[in-house]
């Protein structure tokens, strides 16, 4: 167990619809990423928050976006969904921002769109 | 762009051999290397890191890396592999100063009992 949380585990869906999927932190970890695991693109980072601020982005498409709360939970939404979607999103927390810590990831969201 | 290339799609191995993955990474700046493993059904997990110092990394379970900068590469290494490390392994790199991970498309180890 790493200590990152991930909420759901599994999602289906249908072509066109909006979901949310949702990322609690390490206790004291103030940065969170957010990375895309598909067959054809491997792992994909898509972007990271650091304290409730936007760090970085990565190649997140622009029907997707996230934000990171007081609480330092982050939620990743992803609308308009397309077939082509589908795929496990993972989360990762880090105590700091420039990446000199290692990075603990959850156990991920399986995505599919039907 | 920063790139991570793993040569091997599938290796598969019987127990007791050694094992070397290949790793090979693209970028003009100094760097942090990564190793991750991910086991069946489970959640990916850091096996080495190398941020600077000695180039031989040791790391969990009996894997080790060595960074060898001026081939770009990071290869992993395991004397004698078991049944238990049947899992996929993931290279990847970060630009010093900045967080995201760059992953390479991972190797799958078969390790027959």
């Amino acid at each position: 167990d790493s200590g990152v949380t991930q909420t759901p585990k599994h999602l289906i869906t249908a072509t066109g619809q909006r979901v949310t999927l949702r990322c609690s932190p390490r206790s004291g970890d103030l940065s969170v990423y957010w990375y895309q695991q598909s067959l054809d693109q491997g792992l994909q980072f898509l972007i990271q928050y650091y304290n409730g601020e936007e760090r970085a982005k990565g190649n997140i498409l622009e029907r997707f976006s996230a934000q990171q709360f007081p609480d330092l939970h982050s939620e990743l939404n992803l609308s308009s969904l397309e077939l082509g979607d589908s795929a496990l999103y993972f989360c990762a927390s880090s105590v700091e921002a420039g990446g000199s810590y290692e990075q603990y990831f959850g156990p991920g969201t399986r995505l599919t769109v039907t | 762009a920063q790139s991570v290339s793993q040569h091997n799609h599938h290796v598969i191995l019987s127990e007791a051999a050694s094992l070397e993955l290949g790793c090979n990474y693209s970028y003009g700046g100094t760097v942090n290397l990564f190793w991750y493993v991910q086991y069946p059904g489970q959640h990916l997990q850091l096996l080495l890191k190398y941020f600077s110092g000695d180039p031989l990394v040791k790391g969990i379970k009996g894997f080790e890396a060595e960074f060898i900068k001026s081939k770009f590469s990071f290869n992993l290494r395991k004397p004698s592999v078991q049944w238990s490390d049947t899992a996929e392994y993931f290279c990847a790199v970060n630009a010093r100063g900045q967080g995201n991970l760059i992953f390479g498309k991972g190797t799958k180890l078969s390790v027959k009992p």
